[in-house]
């Protein structure tokens, strides 16, 4: 059984710019949900995705956004890049709800100059 | 005062000796509690989960739930080099149609042979 794929897996951008992620669930999993980590602050919610809908979302600016494809895949936008965004992105799965746990993928690390 | 708390390390213990990783939070509607296992440049990995209180057994790895205390702990007997990794507490109570995962800033664990 595939894991959870996300592509790239590694990114420069530079200050300014946008950068679109992406994320291949397992399949069967209808919930997508994105987290930001850094060493600073750890693993940092950004959005849950169901069912092509945003189902729950962290406390991010909204420059951060995404979005769910009905094949469950999703993507995660992050417009205007600033320094602070660089960071390792992961995308992580769930059947219907995470509250009995995630399968992750292995992230995008992205770096902001 | 952050929901979950966790030391970061790193604690170094000698290979084989029983290790205790705990993890104290503040919400008391957090009803799933589970242990991550991240090794560098990989995403998290779910080792076990909880519901409510008590204790969970699998293979090396021991999961404790104190809700009166809201105080988590992970055990892992006989200690293996393989063992070195960054461990993180998560705990999720009802968000919106969902449960969301808050995680521990993690504690990194070096097994030395």
């Amino acid at each position: 059984k595939a894991g959870v794929t996300q592509t790239p897996r590694y990114l420069i951008k530079t200050r300014g710019q946008q950068v679109t992620l992406s994320c291949s669930p397992i399949s069967g999993h209808r919930s997508v949900s994105w987290y930001q980590q850094t060493p600073g602050q750890g693993l940092q919610f950004l959005f849950e995705y169901f069912s092509e809908t945003q189902r729950n979302k962290g406390n991010f600016p909204g420059r951060f956004s995404g979005r769910q494809f009905s094949n469950s895949r999703s993507e995660m936008n992050v417009s205007t890049l600033e320094l602070g965004d660089s960071a390792l992105y992961l995308c992580a799965s769930s059947l219907e709800s995470p509250g009995s746990g995630y399968t992750f993928g292995s992230g995008t690390r992205l770096t902001v100059v | 005062q952050k929901e979950v708390e966790q030391d970061p390390g790193p604690l170094s213990v000698p290979e084989g000796a029983i290790v205790s990783l705990n993890c104290t939070y503040s919400n008391s509607a957090f009803q799933y509690f589970m242990w991550y296992r991240q090794y560098s440049r990989k995403g998290p990995e779910l080792l076990m989960y909880t519901y409510s209180s008590g204790n969970k057994e699998d293979g090396r790895f021991t999961a404790q739930v104190d809700k009166s205390s809201k105080y988590i702990s992970l055990f892992i007997r006989d200690s293996q080099p393989s063992d070195s990794a960054t461990y993180l507490c998560a705990m999720s109570g009802p968000s919106g149609g969902s449960y969301i995962p808050t995680f521990g800033r993690g504690t990194s664990l070096i097994v030395h042979p």
